[in-house]
């Protein structure tokens, strides 16, 4: 059975400071991690990292896949309020499957 | 505008109703999936179609059922044999899974059991 963990499950921190989420993987057939973003409704999609692209950069925000390791993190630096939202990380499969973490929630304090 | 749209956006049901969640899409995509979120455990998935007219089942299909004749619709209806349906729903699209495995998420559905 196919399995996506994230750490830690929830973290406060100040604006302004960085903070690092993880996400390990156990897929068959992987072939991608995404990570999204949800903040109240629909999770809005972030970065898609494969072997082809294993270093994706956006702004504040930066993800890493280790396929050696079978794990990702997602960096954001100079933390805003407007980041505090759910962090979902997905390992997508050769057969058009993604299977989800439990989700980090990031609450930033100003 | 393109997009996904789900309907509605609250929805409550009374213990032995069947209910059928509405999700459209205007994107083309070939390949459209229902999750449900509880606080805590992310997105599980329920069911899948890659394709008009086929579907599979996912992780937690059990008590839910699906069609797929249109390729821009695909209802969920959440029958009274599912144990526990309180929780929020999600829809998603990809335009194809040769193409990429990003999905795009519609605004979900709510659904309490009174």
């Amino acid at each position: 059975e196919d399995k996506v963990v994230q750490s830690p499950l929830s973290l406060v921190v100040h604006e302004g400071d960085t903070v690092t989420l993880n996400c390990s993987y156990e897929v068959t057939n992987f072939r991608s991690l995404l990570w999204y973003k949800q903040e109240k409704k629909a999770p809005t999609f972030l970065f898609m990292l494969t072997s082809s692209g294993i270093e994706k950069k956006s702004g504040r925000l930066s993800s890493i896949l280790d396929k050696k390791e079978l794990s990702s993190i997602l960096n954001i630096t100079a933390t805003q309020t407007g980041d505090s939202a759910i962090y979902l990380c997905a390992g997508g499969t050769s057969y058009g499957k993604l299977t989800f973490g439990q989700g980090t929630i990031l609450t930033v304090h100003p | 505008d393109g997009g996904i749209t789900q309907s509605p956006k609250y929805l409550f049901r009374k213990e032995g109703q069947n209910v059928t969640l509405s999700c459209e899409q205007n994107l083309n995509h070939d390949a459209m999936y229902w999750y449900r979120q509880d606080p805590g455990q992310g997105l599980r998935l329920i069911y899948y179609s890659q394709i008009v007219n086929d579907f599979q089942k996912g992780d937690i299909a059990e008590g839910y059922s699906v069609s797929r004749e249109k390729k821009e619709s695909f209802p969920l209806t959440v029958t009274s044999a599912q144990k526990n349906p309180t929780a929020f729903y999600l829809c998603a699209s990809n335009p194809g899974t040769g193409i990429t495995d990003t999905q795009y998420f519609g605004p979900g559905t709510r659904l309490t059991v009174l």
